[in-house]
C-alpha cells in the first residue's frame, strides 16, 4: 500500500537526502521521524507542510501518487527511520545514517 | 501530553488493557480521533484503531474481532483493550492524536509502553 525506498540511505554531513513513498490512495501524506527508543516525530503533512518547529531543511513533494521527502543538508541529528504515512497505513521505512 | 499506561509483560492468551492520558488539552473535541499505534521490534507501525469524542471507532481489520476502544472525557484517558494475546503482539504500544481532515495525520504521540507477551 506504501512502498518506501531505498530501505537504507547513508550519506555524510551536508548532503541530500531523498526519501520516497509510493503510495495507491487519496494525494495526502505523512511523514515522520523516528529516532532509536523514541515515538515518530510528525516532519511533514497534507504532502508538504512541515509540522511546527520543524526546521525548512525537510521539505516535501508529490507528484501523482509519489511522494518525496527532502532533507536539502543532512545533520548527524538527522540519522533516524522515517516513515511515510497514509490513512490507516505506514510504509516500511528509510532508515539515514549519517556518516 | 499524552502518556501511556499499563502492564508490561502479558501472559499468552490473556488480555491487554492499556490507558492513555491526555494532559494539557481535551478529548472533547471534534477535531481529533484518538488512535492506538504498536510497533513490533524493528518493524514499521501498525495501526490498531482510532476513537472519535463521540465514540465513533474504526479498527484495523486485522485486528478486529480482539481489540476494542474505549474512553473516558471525565478522566481525559482513553483506552485499548486487546483479547487473546499472542508473542505476535509483543510490541511497543503508542497513543496519539490524530488530526481529523483530509489528509488524517498524528501530531502529539505518547512516548509509548514496551508489552512483552510471556508466560
Amino acid at each position: 500500500l506504501l512502498a518506501q525506498s531505498p530501505g537504507r540511505l547513508s550519506l555524510s554531513p551536508g548532503e541530500r537526502a531523498t526519501l520516497s513513498c509510493r503510495a495507491t490512495h487519496s494525494p495526502y501524506i505523512a511523514w515522520y521521524q523516528q529516532k532509536a527508543g523514541q515515538a515518530p516525530r510528525l516532519l511533514i503533512y497534507d504532502a508538504s507542510t512541515r509540522a511546527t518547529g520543524i526546521p525548512d531543511r525537510f521539505s516535501g513533494s508529490a507528484s501523482g501518487t509519489d511522494f518525496t521527502l527532502t532533507i536539502s543538508r543532512v545533520d548527524p541529528d538527522d540519522s533516524a527511520v522515517y516513515y511515510c504515512q497514509q490513512l490507516g497505513f505506514f510504509g516500511g521505512g528509510t532508515t539515514v545514517e549519517i556518516k | 501530553r499524552l502518556q501511556e499506561s499499563g502492564p508490561g509483560l502479558v501472559k499468552p492468551l490473556e488480555s491487554l488493557s492499556l490507558t492513555c492520558t491526555v494532559s494539557g488539552g481535551s478529548l472533547s473535541s471534534g477535531s481529533y480521533f484518538w488512535v492506538w499505534i504498536r510497533q513490533p521490534p524493528g518493524e514499521a507501525p501498525e495501526w490498531i484503531g482510532s476513537i472519535s469524542y463521540g465514540g465513533t471507532t474504526f479498527y484495523n481489520s486485522s485486528l478486529r474481532s480482539r481489540v476494542s476502544l474505549s474512553l473516558d472525557t471525565s478522566r481525559s484517558q482513553f483506552y485499548l483493550m486487546l483479547t487473546s494475546m499472542t508473542a505476535a503482539d509483543t510490541a511497543t504500544y503508542f497513543c496519539t492524536r490524530l488530526v481529523y481532515s483530509v489528509a488524517n495525520y498524528m501530531d502529539v504521540w505518547g512516548r509509548g509502553t514496551k508489552v512483552i507477551v510471556s508466560s
